[in-house]
């Protein structure tokens, strides 16, 4: 088993809809990293979680502890959202999930 | 906020010839970079973690003779991938860490894509 699983792997949705990426994992963590990868292979760091909940204009990211389980939120989704979104946990030697790749449809 | 420039973005190169990746950070200082691997459709993975004046510290199965790393200041670390084959080709991309905390955690580099002909 994975230290790190991500649901869904591929997601598709039509533009404006409500999307919901969750990472589960298993292992003893500082903090959770949610990335963006976009199709030339860039990564940008969308949040880093120790607790609760934080938001960043249309996305939202939320942590529970306790159940070991992380949400990535996009409200009002829109085709430039298309990208792999990867969970990642960990101090220095960060664990990455295996990404959920999202395509939005105009 | 804090930005990692890595380059070059692309490279191919000859089987049996080496490559330098070059990571620095360019608004804070980094005492720690971390780089990973990228094979295709597949989920980015810890080659190596950098340390500022001390030798890297590699992952299991990572070849230290093959992948050599120095991270001889705050702000920039290198990865040399020697005696490339095809296999190595793969997307390499690193990340700092900033030990102001004033930045988000990791900052990442935007990669690069390497093709070993």
């Amino acid at each position: 088993k994975n230290e790190v699983e991500q649901s869904p792997q591929n997601l598709t949705a039509q533009e404006g809809e409500f999307i919901t990426i969750n990472c589960s994992y298993s292992v003893g963590i500082s903090a959770l990293h949610w990335l963006q990868q976009h199709p030339g292979g860039g990564i940008v760091s969308l949040f880093m979680l120790s607790s609760g909940k934080k938001k960043h204009g249309r996305l939202i990211a939320t942590i529970n502890i306790q159940e070991k389980h992380s949400s990535l939120h996009i409200t009002a989704s829109h085709p430039r959202d298309s990208a792999v979104y990867i969970c990642a946990v960990g101090g220095n030697d960060m664990r990455f999930g295996a990404g959920t790749r999202l395509t939005v449809k105009p | 906020g804090a930005v990692v420039s890595q380059h070059p973005s692309r490279v191919i190169c000859k089987s049996g010839t080496s490559v330098k990746i070059e990571c620095r950070s360019l608004d804070f200082q980094a005492t720690t970079m971390f780089w990973y691997r990228q094979f295709p459709k597949q989920s980015l993975m810890l080659m190596a973690t950098s340390n500022e004046g001390s030798k890297a510290t590699y992952e299991q199965g990572v070849e230290k003779d093959k992948f050599l790393i120095n991270h001889a200041s705050l702000t920039l670390s290198t990865l040399t991938v020697t005696s490339a084959h095809p296999e190595d080709s793969s997307f390499y991309i690193c990340s700092a860490r900033d030990i102001s905390r004033q930045h988000p955690g990791y900052t990442f580099g935007s990669g690069t894509r390497l093709t070993v002909v």
